[in-house]
């Protein structure tokens, strides 16, 4: 299984900044997405994250708001810009690994809370 | 659209007896099943999955599941509960390869197992 570090783990931010999520990968992958679970909800996609090329974001999730880096096969940013409380949110980074293409493994997680 | 219900919000069961975790799905062709556990603080792990095969699938920590086409189910079980299986356990559903690897997740059921 593919291993996945995320950074920063959590943090608390104002109203009105942006926050850079990094997520890294011990191997290279085909696929990676980005994943928001809001307080006591599912998760829920908010784009792919292509490799050198624009990420495609699903319904309702926007690249102003979320934009999405992906500049090799093992390593990828989300930030989430002009925060609000609402995007207070577990923001999680998965890959599909590439000896197992059916698995998909999920990062550990960074909890976000805007005040 | 593919979809994923987990028709409940808790399952509380005593320690050493049977636990089902149920889970029902909606998708166009064959699906693809997965069950994940999230414990507190931490990201999912990955639990099991069905893809084709037997329609009982094995997966870690002594969990079982149930592929039944007909009820279009994939029930999660375990035949003795442990404190420790204490969590919260998402269903997703993908469709066939071709239709872009994206995971549908459940709301999730949350596990609760008393002594």
């Amino acid at each position: 299984s593919a291993v996945i570090s995320q950074k920063p783990s959590r943090d608390i931010c104002q109203r009105g900044t942006s926050l850079t999520i990094q997520c890294q990968v011990d191997s290279q992958v085909t696929m990676m997405f980005w994943y928001r679970q809001q307080p006591g909800q599912s998760l829920t996609l908010i784009a792919t994250a292509n490799q050198g090329s624009e990420a495609t974001y699903e319904s309702g999730f926007v690249i102003d708001k979320f934009p999405i880096s992906r500049p090799n096969l093992t390593f990828s940013t989300l930030t989430v810009s002009n925060m609000s409380p609402e995007d207070s949110s577990i923001y999680l980074c998965s890959v599909v690994g590439t000896r197992a293409a059916n698995e998909q493994f999920f990062g550990p997680g960074t909890r976000l809370t805007v005040l | 659209a593919q979809s994923v219900a987990q028709p409940e919000d808790q399952v509380n069961v005593a320690e050493g007896n049977p636990l089902t975790v149920k889970c029902t799905y909606s998708v166009s062709g064959n699906p693809y099943l997965f069950w994940y556990v999230q414990y507190p603080n931490r990201g999912l792990q990955f639990l099991l999955k069905y893809i084709t095969g037997d329609n009982l699938v094995k997966g870690s920590y002594g969990f079982e599941a149930e592929f039944n086409k007909s009820q279009t189910s994939f029930h999660l079980k375990k035949p003795s509960a442990l404190v420790s299986d204490s969590a919260l356990y998402f269903c997703a559903v993908r469709g066939p390869t071709g239709t872009a690897s994206k995971l549908t997740f459940g709301t999730g059921t949350r596990l609760q197992v008393t002594l």
